[in-house]
């Protein structure tokens, strides 16, 4: 069974500070990463995607990823109460489709 | 900003009924998927399709689950007899050739 995990949370961090969320996933063959957003009673919102090991920014988000110790990590600068919702981890391998893990709630309080 | 569309919003049906949900992909995208989640549960695969055809399905999608692209813009998920245990959001997803998929915003199916 191809796994996703993530820490379920809360992560609760003060408006401004740094947020950093984690995810590992099992199949060494998974070769697509993604961070989905995701409101309640809403669906997924891509946030980032990454391929090569290593880090990748844009605007208040990196995201990193580290296959030899299959790991995806995203971090979240300057976090504002608006950020504030549940953050999805997802792989594809060579076939198509999302494998979700279970997502990371994030409070951001003012 | 062209988007992923489905309807209806919100389903209530009655346990062994027969629902259709309906998706319009983004129009040039060629790969289709639904995913469900039960309130509370992951995000979960159901079917990918493509060329017209099943391309992958999960242990979820049994006999009673059906996917269709009738037309050049519509795709729907069948589930011919509603158990309560299939009420969950109903998410359509699609994607052009990367791996990015962008998904609709849902159709909430409750099953009484």
């Amino acid at each position: 069974q191809k796994e996703v995990e993530q820490n379920s949370g809360p992560l609760s961090v003060p408006e401004g500070a740094i947020a950093s969320l984690n995810c590992t996933y099992s199949d060494r063959g998974s070769q697509s990463f993604f961070w989905y957003r995701q409101y309640s009673g809403k669906s997924p919102e891509l946030i980032m995607f990454i391929y090569s090991n290593g880090d990748k920014e844009d605007g208040r988000f990196t995201a990193q990823l580290n296959k030899a110790s299959q790991y995806v990590s995203l971090l979240i600068r300057d976090s504002q109460p608006s950020d504030s919702a549940t953050y999805l981890c997802a792989v594809t391998t060579g076939f198509q489709k999302l494998v979700f893990g279970t997502g990371t709630r994030l409070l951001v309080s003012p | 900003e062209p988007e992923v569309t489905q309807t209806p919003s919100h389903q209530v049906t009655q346990m062994g009924q027969e629902v259709i949900l309906r998706c319009v992909p983004i129009s040039n995208h060629l790969y289709f998927y639904w995913y469900r989640q039960i309130l509370g549960q992951k995000v979960e695969f159901l079917v990918s399709f493509y060329n017209n055809e099943i391309s992958e399905k999960s242990e979820i999608f049994d006999d009673q689950f059906s996917v269709e692209r009738p037309d050049g813009s519509n795709f729907t998920l069948k589930i011919r007899s509603t158990k309560l245990e299939d009420s969950a959001m109903y998410f359509c997803a699609s994607k052009l050739a990367l791996d990015i998929q962008y998904f609709g915003a849902g159709t909430r199916l409750s099953v009484l």
